[in-house]
């Protein structure tokens, strides 16, 4: 049980364009998902909290423009990165909580590179 | 500035001992503590949670928690080579984690030697 997804694991665009990022969680119903960001040796670094049905709350620093998070039902969560440049590349980590419990489960992961 | 420190390592141990992995944080309201194991490229994966102190066990793994001392600590017996890892520890202020503010340290590197 328990399990994320994340769709895709890896992508490689062009500056200037947008990428969308797929969070799904397989066997239970998330309220809420988290999309996190970790840079190579660093630790993650918590982007935005994804509501189900409502405004994403981001972190301070976080441009919610260029950061489009989307959690449209129970079970998916969007990130779409606009207009996205080489600092952007990362590795882009999706989070749920089952809804009344406690733990966070990760999705795979997905590996951004722009160029 | 809630801040969670970790040992960042490497600390390697040889394959059957046992590796001790520990974490101090500097938020005295933290009410909930989480270990994810995180293999290169690849997303954490929870291993252990813990809300009160003492210790917990879950198989080869027991977390240990001293909110006095603001510590927590994870301690592997019987220690693999598959167990070689970055082991991250993260912090809540909150009861459960579930709202997102979980802190992470910068995590350790585990070896396992054979």
């Amino acid at each position: 049980g328990a399990v994320v997804s994340q769709h895709p694991s890896r992508v490689i665009c062009k500056s200037g364009t947008s990428v969308k990022i797929e969070c799904r969680s397989l066997d239970f119903q998330a309220t809420t998902m988290f999309w996190y960001r970790q840079f190579p040796k660093q630790s993650l670094m918590l982007m935005a909290t994804s509501n189900e049905g409502s405004k994403a709350t981001y972190e301070q620093g976080v441009e919610k423009d260029k950061f489009l998070i989307n959690h449209a039902s129970l079970t998916l969560s969007t990130l779409t990165v606009t207009s996205a440049h080489p600092e952007d590349s990362s590795f882009y980590i999706c989070s749920a909580s089952e809804t009344g419990r406690h733990e966070q489960y990760f999705g795979p992961g997905t590996r951004l590179t722009v160029t | 500035q809630k801040e969670v420190e970790q040992n960042s390592g490497p600390l390697s141990v040889p394959e059957g001992a046992i590796a001790s992995l520990n974490c101090t944080y500097s938020d005295r309201g933290s009410q909930s503590f989480f270990w994810y194991r995180q293999y290169s490229g690849k997303s954490p994966e929870l291993i252990m949670s813990i809300y009160s102190n003492g210790d917990k066990e879950d198989g080869r793994f027991t977390a240990q928690l001293n909110k006095a001392s603001q510590y927590v600590s994870l301690l592997i017996r019987d220690s693999q080579p598959s167990d070689s890892a970055t082991y991250l520890c993260a912090v809540s202020p909150l009861w459960g984690g579930s709202q997102g503010n979980l802190i992470f340290g910068k995590g350790t590197k585990l070896s396992v030697k054979p």
